[in-house]
């Protein structure tokens, strides 16, 4: 079946280093979104990647969409406490159906 | 509204009874997702609506879950004859027409199952 698998599932951080936690499908992705879940809060949307070798940068978040769109990545510069949560990747395997298959989770924490 | 709604905030249910939860979309939105999510991660996508439709409910167990969403009420997630396994944060999340991708997730509803 559908699976995205995210790596690491846990990081520990010290404030200023960076962190990049890395997503992986078992098949080609139609397109791909991360989400962050602050502690005991709700899933935020962050961005959707459609296109093979899609680089986005948001401030000191880039995230990237594998050429053969099966994996993606986020990576944090320079970490800060407000960027503390669980980042989730959630793969879109078919074009229009919007039904996304969320992977585990990597759970980031940094210390001041 | 500007944020999804989901109530109850917390749910308790004796196994094997009724457990039904509730979801108000943003105002305008067109798609309706709902999802599990058990031990703080593993989401499992349940079911998605475009208005008042279903558009994709592969990730239901339809032996005892079902879900609506009627104009102009609440959407509603209902579990017949609640198991322990249930137990979970259940999130609601709305979308756009335009931007279907872009969900907006709700608070959640904690269903504890005893």
């Amino acid at each position: 079946g559908q699976q995205v698998m995210q790596i690491p599932q846990y990081q520990h951080v010290q404030e200023g280093e960076d962190f990049t936690t890395y997503c992986n499908s078992s098949t080609t992705l139609s397109n791909i979104q991360w989400y962050k879940q602050r502690p005991g809060g709700h899933p935020v949307f962050l961005i959707q990647l459609v296109k093979s070798g899609e680089v986005k940068k948001q401030k000191r978040l880039t995230f990237q969409f594998g050429e053969a769109k099966k994996n993606s990545s986020l990576h944090i510069t320079a970490t800060q406490t407000t960027d503390v949560g669980t980042y989730f990747c959630a793969g879109g395997f078919t074009s229009g159906t919007y039904k996304y298959i969320f992977g585990t989770g990597t759970r980031l924490k940094v210390l001041a | 509204g500007e944020e999804v709604a989901q109530t109850p905030k917390h749910l308790v249910r004796g196994e094997g009874q009724k457990a039904k939860l509730y979801c108000a979309p943003i105002k305008g939105h067109s798609y309706v997702f709902w999802y599990q999510q058990v031990l703080k991660n593993e989401f499992k996508f349940l079911i998605s609506f475009q208005n008042e439709n279903v558009f994709d409910e592969t990730g239901m167990p339809k032996e005892r879950f079902s879900a609506k969403c009627l104009p102009n009420s609440p959407c509603s997630l209902e579990i017949q004859a609640t198991k322990l396994e249930d137990s979970a944060v259940y999130f609601c999340a709305s979308s756009h027409f335009r931007r279907a991708y872009e969900q907006y997730f709700g608070p959640g509803t904690r269903l504890t199952v005893t």
